[in-house]
């Protein structure tokens, strides 16, 4: 059964430090997105590419956070410098398209900043 | 006041019981309704949407939604402990942006 390929599953990484995640969607799913999830809150949008084209981005910290999505396939979220307030679960998704409902989840990555 | 309001719980019933999740939402605009499943520490699962008003059943769940209340539901029949999870309800609109509540957490006990 196709899956959302993340990686890593866990990370802690210190304040200040970069770091960066990995997501692999569903093979043929042209809509990508990141999600932020809080301990006991649900996952927030960060940012929703289509193919390789940001189409929201608004809940984006831009100052610190990044995403790209180079040749439309598999797709980068980097963090730099990490704060203590970043430590959360990033959780990936993907569509076929925007306009279908049914979005697949990756496992997350869990991130700690200490 | 958040656009979608769920109870974080958690709720816990017996197995068999008959479980009703539910979440509220303040947008006129959303369209699509979605209920996924997470179990700890993985991913959301998508259980069931559906469009607009009205009913849809699958096995042991049934979803609705009463767009006059503003007001969705996700029904859990023949509760098992394997259901114990957090249960997240989700909209849209035609914005394609998931709007997600907090999530309530069930507790399925033998």
């Amino acid at each position: 059964e196709a899956e959302v390929a993340q990686s890593p599953r866990y990370k802690i990484t210190e304040k200040s430090q970069a770091v960066a995640f990995w997501c692999d969607p569903i093979s043929g799913h042209a809509t990508l997105y990141w999600y932020r999830q809080i301990l006991g809150q649900g996952p927030e949008l960060l940012v929703q590419f289509q193919d390789e084209s940001v189409v929201d981005d608004s809940q984006l910290p831009k100052d610190r956070f990044s995403a790209e999505r180079l040749k439309g396939v598999d797709s980068t979220l980097k963090i730099q410098p990490a704060e203590l307030g970043d430590s959360a679960m990033y959780l990936c998704a993907s569509s076929v398209d925007r306009g279908r409902t049914e979005a697949f989840f990756g496992q997350g990555t869990r991130l700690t900043v200490v | 006041q958040k656009e979608v309001e769920q109870d974080p719980g958690p709720l816990s019933v017996p197995e068999g019981a008959i479980v009703s999740l539910n979440c509220t939402y303040s947008n006129s605009a959303f369209q699509y309704f979605m209920w996924y499943r997470q179990y700890s520490r993985k991913g959301p699962e998508l259980l069931m949407y559906t469009y607009s008003s009205g009913n849809k059943e699958d096995g042991r769940f049934t979803a609705q939604v009463d767009k006059s209340s503003k007001y969705i539901s996700l029904f859990i029949r023949d509760s098992q402990p394997s259901d114990s999870a957090t249960y997240l309800c989700a909209m849209r609109g035609g914005s394609y942006i998931p709007t997600f509540g907090r999530g309530t957490s069930l507790i399925v006990h033998p």
